[in-house]
């Protein structure tokens, strides 16, 4: 069985680019979660999605957004980049009615 | 609105000893609750949970927890620490009852960061 992955492992941007993050979710799971980890701070709910709708959102900007795909892929989008973005980006799926969460081993973004 | 505490930032212990890692949350109903550790450069593993069965809770690697109501505490233990071990401890909160657009949110402590020393 696979586990979640992510990709890229790191990222640097620049203050207004954009960037697009990506997660695999694990085999049979329908949900996806994405959290922002800054350094030093523990992890902070986004958004989730499930079966392709955003099913919850955290108090963050609309500049993140975020698109599940049929096979229960998912991207995180994030617009008009500031340096405060610059985090370890967690992606985590887990089986629709199930609490447990899977994490994958997350996309490094710093901004410049 | 869920919160948690993790009490002390750093943990430091000598191989063998006991490993006590505090957690107190709040919550409005009776939360669901988890430990996961994190090691350098890497995503989050789950250790344990509470989803309102035994209040003793046994997870990998020998780290157990209890859900104490009274106190709203959900404390990490490990009777005897290795030194791979050592890694940051996140304990997080999930309200059960919560549908929708909460369904599922992990709401996390800062962390712990444990050391062990030979």
């Amino acid at each position: 069985e696979t586990g979640v992955t992510q990709s890229p492992t790191h990222l640097i941007k620049t203050r207004g680019q954009q960037v697009t993050l990506r997660c695999s979710s694990q085999s049979g799971h329908n949900t996806v979660s994405w959290y922002q980890q800054a350094l030093g701070q523990g992890p902070q709910f986004i958004f989730q999605y499930y079966r392709e709708e955003e099913n919850g959102r955290g108090n963050f900007p609309p500049r993140f957004s975020g698109l599940q795909f049929p096979n229960y892929s998912s991207e995180l989008n994030v617009n008009a980049l500031e340096l405060d973005d610059s985090a370890l980006y967690l992606c985590a799926s887990q089986r629709g009615g199930l609490f447990e969460q899977f994490f994958g081993p997350g996309t490094r973004l710093t901004v410049l | 609105a869920q919160s948690v505490t993790q009490l002390g930032s750093h943990v430091s212990v000598s191989e063998g000893a006991l490993v006590l890692l505090r957690c107190n949350y709040s919550s409005s109903v009776p939360p669901y609750l988890f430990w996961y550790v994190q090691y350098p450069n890497q995503g989050l593993q789950l250790l344990l949970k509470y989803t309102s069965a035994a209040t003793l809770v046994k997870g990998i690697n020998g780290f157990e927890a209890e859900f104490k109501k009274s106190e709203t505490s959900f404390h990490l233990t490990k009777p005897s620490a290795h030194m791979s071990d050592a890694a940051e401890y996140f304990c997080a909160v999930s309200d059960p009852n919560a549908g929708g657009t909460s369904y599922g949110k992990l709401t996390f402590g800062q962390g712990t960061i444990l050391t062990v020393h030979p």
